[in-house]
């Protein structure tokens, strides 16, 4: 399989300020990635899909202002929570696919994002 | 609308039970469906990956079945154990690579 690679995997934050997650694919060309958020005891959520090279498409709901989605290359995708609140606290995770991974995504260990 | 349902959505059982985790997706044109598990503030564990041509996969003490034509998979574990404890998730995945997960069933497994 595909080995993903999240950082950080865990970051509180001052409320107003922003944080950046990145989601590294480490053995292939990642096409497309995926963020989801998961809220405590919920199921995940997806929140947009990034392909390589073009701007992300949000889901319902999902604000692209506050959530910046960066797919520059083929190996990296970046999630930035500009001016997080409290309530941006949650498990954010991302996965990849690509060519040659028959159907088959890879999700990241998750990063957990705590805004006090 | 693709959805995924779990049930339960919590389960305790002592140790040593065998045990069946439920899963149903209303749309059944999926790619592939995928067992994960997960522990309490931890990232995913992809346990089993069942394609859709496929109807069932197996893993140790854990085998996932898929009926395409009813919606349904089951995640079968065997001879439970403590270290089994954690929230499972059931996720289908559909054109485009985009991946709906049912909302999991927490297991506690009791020494």
């Amino acid at each position: 399989g595909a080995v993903v690679s999240q950082h950080p995997s865990w970051v509180i934050c001052k409320s107003g300020t922003s944080v950046k997650i990145e989601c590294r694919s480490l053995d292939f060309q990642a096409t497309t990635m995926f963020w989801y958020r998961q809220f405590p005891k919920q199921s995940l959520m997806l929140m947009a899909t990034s392909n390589e090279g073009s701007k992300a498409t949000y889901e319902q709901g999902v604000e692209k202002d506050k959530f910046l989605i960066n797919h520059a290359s083929l190996t990296l995708s970046t999630l930035t929570v500009t001016s997080a609140h409290p309530e941006d606290s949650s498990f954010y995770i991302c996965s990849v696919t690509g060519r040659g991974l028959n159907t088959e995504a890879f999700f990241g260990q998750g990063t957990r994002l705590t805004v006090v | 609308k693709q959805e995924v349902t779990q049930i339960p959505a919590a389960l305790s059982v002592p140790e040593g039970e065998n045990l069946v985790l439920n899963c149903s997706f209303t749309d059944s044109a999926i790619y592939n469906l995928q067992w994960f598990r997960q522990d309490p503030g931890k990232g995913l564990t992809s346990l089993l990956l069942i394609q859709s041509s496929q109807r069932e996969q197996t893993s140790g003490r854990l085998n996932a079945s898929l009926d395409k034509s009813s919606g349904r998979s089951t995640l079968y574990i065997a001879a439970s154990q403590p270290g089994d404890s954690a929230t499972y998730l059931c996720a289908c995945t559909y054109g485009g690579f985009k991946t709906i997960f049912g909302a999991g069933t927490r297991l506690f497994v009791k020494a």
